[in-house]
């Protein structure tokens, strides 16, 4: 068990640029999340996956954001047209799926916006 | 809707003092409570949980929390501060429903300086 792993860690790009990030979640966890997170903030819920399904998505998850998991493992999140307030740590994290259990997080992708 | 309300930016304190940093919470179901604990550019640590049961919760590096109904509050102490403590703690609050999907609402975070 490697935990959960995201990639890259640090992201620099243009405004306007799209950027993708990648999540591989613990093995055979079947609900897998995504949270921003602004400097001295806490993270704030983005969507998530139970296998396959994108179950829910926050608000916050503008037309620019998509995010995919397909055949239920890793998973990406997509922003088009980066823009300055996209800066931000992104953090994924992965739980067995049950009622009642913890969700491991990986060390996030540090995006910044230029 | 559920919320997380942390008092306190920051807090800093002596090694071998007392750590208490506050959670309250507002949740219209049961709660599940969590603290989670974050280096620096590292992801988030689970320090502690509460689900049901005793309300006096341990967790790990010497950290407990009492989950307190009548209060709404999940106060986080540790009797003793090292050094390593210092980081940054957020509490969150997950609804006991399937339908909640188990997705984690943060407070803002307390980041504990510790002084020798």
């Amino acid at each position: 068990d490697t935990g959960v792993s995201q990639d890259p860690r640090h992201k620099i790009t243009k405004r306007g640029q799209n950027v993708t990030f990648r999540c591989d979640p613990i093995s055979e966890h079947n609900r897998l999340y995504w949270y921003r997170q602004t400097l001295g903030q806490g993270p704030e819920f983005l969507t998530y996956f139970q296998n396959e399904a994108q179950l829910e998505k926050s608000r916050l998850l503008s037309d620019r954001f998509s995010a995919e998991r397909p055949k239920g493992s890793f998973s990406t999140l997509e922003i088009q047209r980066t823009e300055q307030g996209d800066s931000a740590m992104y953090l994924c994290a992965s739980s067995p799926g049950q009622v009642n259990t913890e969700a491991f997080f990986g060390q996030g992708t540090r995006l910044t916006v230029v | 809707a559920q919320s997380v309300t942390q008092l306190g930016s920051h807090v800093s304190v002596s090694e071998g003092a007392l750590v208490l940093l506050r959670c309250n919470y507002s949740s219209s179901v049961p709660p599940y409570l969590f603290w989670y604990v974050q280096y620096p550019n590292q992801g988030l640590q689970l320090l502690l949980k509460y689900t049901t049961g005793a309300t006096l919760v341990k967790g790990i590096n010497g950290f407990e929390a009492e989950f307190k109904k009548s209060e709404t509050s999940f106060h986080l102490t540790k009797p003793s501060a090292h050094m390593s403590d210092a980081a940054e703690y957020f509490c969150a609050v997950t609804l006991s429903i399937k339908a909640a999907g188990n997705k984690l609402t943060f407070g803002g975070g307390t980041r504990v300086l510790v002084k020798p």
